[in-house]
């Protein structure tokens, strides 16, 4: 079975904190992706990347960066948390773009 | 006009009826399609996943896809409360001059009445 696994389920963060995000696949994945939930807004696509060191923007990507330095390793990273950053931050992965993509647990970030 | 929708629901069906899950697509370039299941507070759970046109079954779960129509269905057969949950389409266009297009819809939270 496809594995990935997120470091937290819940972070308690405060406005200004630069916080990390680690997300482990263990399937061997060429894709790996970020999204964030919000209620009525879905799921929205952060970055995701098709490769190690490569990343491409997805559709809400301002104030977050990743990283990829490993294939089975995606970091998601808010520079200085706001409190408009409060969501559920989910990691996905995938064996090609054409693919399903298999989410981990999420995390639940609250900023104060 | 959203690239994949569901209707938000809710869907409410007696215990050990058919329930019929609905999604419409716009990309006719669309080429893998996918229902995922999302209990309140967790993650979705890939249930099925349809490539070519036609029904596809997987135990109490039937998958449709008419790409002409651009529609794709899930059933899900003698539905039981465990079923309750909201369902996700997920409509996928690969990626294409480095926009990767795998669009979800909003999702349509299903009851099932005991």
């Amino acid at each position: 079975d496809v594995k990935v696994t997120q470091s937290s389920r819940y972070l308690v963060k405060r406005t200004g904190e630069k916080v990390f995000l680690e997300c482990v696949q263990d399937m061997d994945h060429e894709n790996m992706f970020w999204y964030r939930q919000d209620p009525g807004l879905g799921l929205r696509l952060i970055y995701f990347s098709y490769d190690v060191k490569m990343k491409e923007k997805g559709d809400i990507p301002e104030g977050y960066s990743v990283s990829r330095e490993k294939k089975e390793r995606f970091s998601l990273i808010l520079e200085s948390a706001s409190t408009n950053q409060t969501s559920m931050y989910l990691c996905a992965s995938s064996f090609s773009e054409y693919n399903e993509q298999f989410f981990g647990p999420g995390t639940r970030l609250t900023v104060l | 006009q959203k690239e994949v929708e569901q209707n938000s629901g809710p869907l409410s069906v007696p215990e050990g009826a058919i329930a019929s899950l609905n999604c419409t697509y716009s990309d006719r370039v669309s080429q893998s399609f996918f229902w995922y299941r999302q209990y309140s507070g967790k993650s979705p759970e890939l249930i099925m996943s349809i490539y070519s046109n036609g029904d596809k079954e997987d135990g109490r779960f039937t998958a449709q896809l008419n790409k002409a129509s651009q529609y794709v269905s899930l059933l899900i057969r003698d539905s039981q409360p465990s079923d309750s949950a909201t369902y996700l389409c997920a409509v996928n266009s690969g990626l294409t001059s480095g926009t990767y297009k795998y669009i979800f819809g909003t999702g349509t939270r299903l009851k099932v009445l005991a």
